[in-house]
């Protein structure tokens, strides 16, 4: 079974400041993962995924998340946060033989001015 | 790219009626879709697979005979609630898998039964 855990409800920071999501995982075998953010009343919008290659991973919208296999987290950082990047964010994980996503309880980031 | 759009946005019927909700992928096909029903500040929960040319696979629990998934092209799902009741109401999404790596998903359809 493959689960995603976010522990932080919610994320407050002021605009400017960088900003931190948390995610870990559980899986059997190689994971893929994803981040995506979620605005009030709308879908989720893909924001970076990590399949295979370098740990480091940059998205839309400057930002990036690095996996740590030893870890088996997944945090989703900015550097520099924006009023705009107020949201809902989802952690997901998937297995590379099952298209099925796991996703986390969701954190919701408030960047306040 | 990889643009998946969701029509209607919102509805509002009355009990007992049905409803029809498309999923399209407008710039790439995606053999697989998703649907997931998402409450209030809570996490998505899959309710089915929908693949191409079969029949859609139902998560635990979810009544396949009340919601209704047909996926006829590889651009296109429909998710139809039947006989649609007051705890119907939610927010529907849908995504479609492509490269057989990502999902992308719509935009989301707020459905408010009376």
């Amino acid at each position: 079974a493959q689960s995603v855990a976010q522990p932080e409800d919610q994320v407050n920071v002021a605009e400017g400041n960088p900003l931190t999501v948390k995610c870990t995982y559980s899986v059997s075998g190689n994971p893929y993962l994803f981040w995506y953010v979620q605005y009030p009343n709308r879908g989720l919008q893909f924001l970076l995924k990590y399949i295979t290659g370098d740990n480091l991973v940059k998205g839309s919208y400057g930002f990036e998340a690095e996996f740590n296999k030893s870890q088996t987290s997944f945090h989703l950082k900015k550097p520099s946060a924006l009023v705009s990047d107020s949201a809902l964010y989802f952690c997901a994980v998937r297995v590379p033989n099952d298209y099925k996503l796991s996703f986390g309880a969701g954190t919701t980031v408030t960047v306040r001015a | 790219g990889a643009v998946v759009s969701q029509h209607p946005s919102w509805v509002i019927c009355k009990s007992g009626t049905s409803v029809k909700i498309e999923c399209r992928s407008l710039d790439f096909q995606a053999t697989t879709m998703f649907w997931y029903r998402q409450f209030p500040k809570q996490s998505l929960m899959l309710m089915a697979t929908s693949n191409e040319g079969s029949k859609a696979t139902y998560e635990q629990g979810v009544e396949k005979d009340k919601f209704l998934i047909n996926h006829a092209s590889l651009t296109l799902s429909t998710l139809t609630v039947t006989s649609a009741h007051p705890e119907d109401s939610s927010f529907y999404i849908c995504s479609a898998d492509r490269g057989r790596e990502t999902q992308y998903f719509g935009p989301g359809t707020r459905l408010l039964v009376l």
